[in-house]
């Protein structure tokens, strides 16, 4: 069983186009995170939710807006798409309280391929 | 400040070759974690290994391991004997308070693993 999946792992988009990155985790973790790695790999946080509550928005335009249903989904919604926003893109979980604590470590979904044309 | 530097961009070494990857981390905190992933070619980060900064036990896992001191801020992972499977992107982390236990990454290692 995937334990944090993504869909869809490959999208190919126009700019001005809005479009939505969904996850999902199994592994009963309390906080959910969203990840961007560039083409040169760098790796950047962009959103953190813990039990549906946003607790890191980095630096990020207000065209991307995060939503967290329930503590087990975080969806990514992207407005307005422009070809700078092509990357792959990465939900993540970890559980940082409790006896179930992961201690802070992330565990990340496969990705999803973003291409902005 | 929170910071990970990753100073070697990439390293290219010759099966069965034992290869280091560096890591040297900043935090004024004096709880916090540190990470090494793995991102083979096939994309997903893999979690390798997480050690709390009140643990300065070296750690072996078969060909891995990491020596972790607390005097340089730095947290090297050697793999030894390598193989070309270990080709990939080896990311180092850093988990502490600032901002809420926000988890930083290096900017990665590429290593290649030629036969």
């Amino acid at each position: 069983d995937t334990a944090v999946s993504q869909t869809p792992k490959y999208l190919v988009t126009q700019m001005g186009n809005d479009k939505s990155i969904k996850c999902e985790q199994n592994l009963g973790h309390d906080t959910m995170y969203w990840y961007k790695q560039d083409s040169k790999k760098f790796l950047k946080i962009m959103f953190s939710y813990n039990n549906k509550e946003l607790i890191i928005n980095e630096t990020v335009p207000n065209r991307f807006s995060p939503k967290s249903p329930d503590k087990a989904h975080l969806n990514l919604h992207i407005n307005s798409l422009e070809l700078g926003d092509s990357a792959v893109y990465f939900c993540a979980s970890s559980q940082d309280r409790g006896e179930q604590s992961s201690g802070n470590t992330i565990y990340f979904g496969e990705g999803s391929w973003l291409t902005v044309v | 400040a929170q910071k990970v530097t990753q100073a070697q961009t990439e390293i290219s070494v010759v099966e069965k070759e034992d290869v280091t990857l560096d890591c040297v981390y900043e935090t004024r905190d004096t709880t916090y974690y540190l990470f090494w992933y793995k991102q083979p070619p096939s994309g997903e980060l893999v979690f390798l290994i997480r050690r709390n900064s009140f643990d300065e036990q070296n750690e072996i896992s078969g060909r891995y391991s990491w020596n972790f001191q607390k005097s340089t801020s730095s947290f090297n992972f050697t793999i030894t004997a390598s193989q070309v499977v270990d080709s990939a992107v080896y990311f180092c982390a850093l988990s502490d308070n600032t901002g809420g236990f926000k988890t930083i990454f290096g900017a990665g290692t590429r290593l290649f693993v030629k036969a």
